[in-house]
């Protein structure tokens, strides 16, 4: 069974401060995204990396930044939080290539105060 | 880039009756096309996909219609039961290596015993 581990569920910061959001997949996935999911708007890409230390911005990547070192952990930051960016964030994972599906992870409910 | 729409916003049915989601794409280079079912709390996950060259996919109570000429295709679930319930998204992907989808805005499922 695929499994995608987001480092937290629920999170809470202060407008300003470095936000590290960690996902780490085990099966091997060469695809990772990161989504951020608001009531109504459905799930928007930030950032998504077809490879190690490759990246490519998604459709609201303003505010964020990614990293991926390793091929199992892709990283979200907001390098200074503000309180639009308030939501829910996914990861996900899949194989490279177009016809499979994504796994996601459960979440991190991100509320910056 | 890939613009997909989805309808409706919200859906109450009444057990054992059928319940229909529609979505709309933009671009004809779209070639895979997977739905997506969360429950609260939880990542979506994938519930059925459908590939460009195949008009329709069954999968028991589940199945997905894909018109490419007009560039819609649809979830029918039937004899739906309570643990139905869920926020169904469509997505819409262009075969790239990395394989990223476009997810429409989702469709609340409410199934009423």
């Amino acid at each position: 069974d695929v499994k995608v581990t987001q480092s937290s569920r629920y999170l809470v910061k202060r407008t300003g401060e470095k936000v590290f959001l960690e996902c780490v997949q085990d099966m091997d996935h060469e695809n990772m995204f990161w989504y951020r999911q608001d009531p109504g708007l459905g799930l928007r890409l930030i950032y998504f990396s077809y490879d190690v230390k490759m990246k490519e911005k998604g459709d609201i990547p303003e505010g964020y930044s990614v990293s991926r070192e390793k091929k199992e952990r892709f990283s979200l930051i907001l390098e200074s939080a503000s309180t639009n960016q308030t939501s829910m964030y996914l990861c996900a994972s899949k194989l490279a290539g177009v016809s499979y599906e994504q796994y996601f992870g459960p979440g991190t409910r991100l509320t910056v105060t | 880039g890939e613009n997909v729409e989805q309808h409706p916003s919200t859906l109450s049915v009444q057990e054992g009756d059928s319940a229909v989601i529609k979505c709309t794409y933009s671009d004809s280079a779209s070639n895979y096309f997977p739905w997506y079912k969360q429950e609260l709390g939880k990542g979506p996950q994938l519930i059925i996909d459908i590939r460009s060259n195949v008009g329709e996919k069954k999968d028991q109570r589940i199945a997905v219609t894909l018109n490419k000429t007009a560039k819609h295709f649809s979830l029918h679930i039937t004899e739906t039961q309570p643990e139905d319930s869920a926020v169904y998204f469509c997505a819409a992907s262009i075969d790239t290596n990395a394989g990223k989808s476009t997810f429409g805005d989702g469709t609340t499922l409410t199934v009423k015993p």
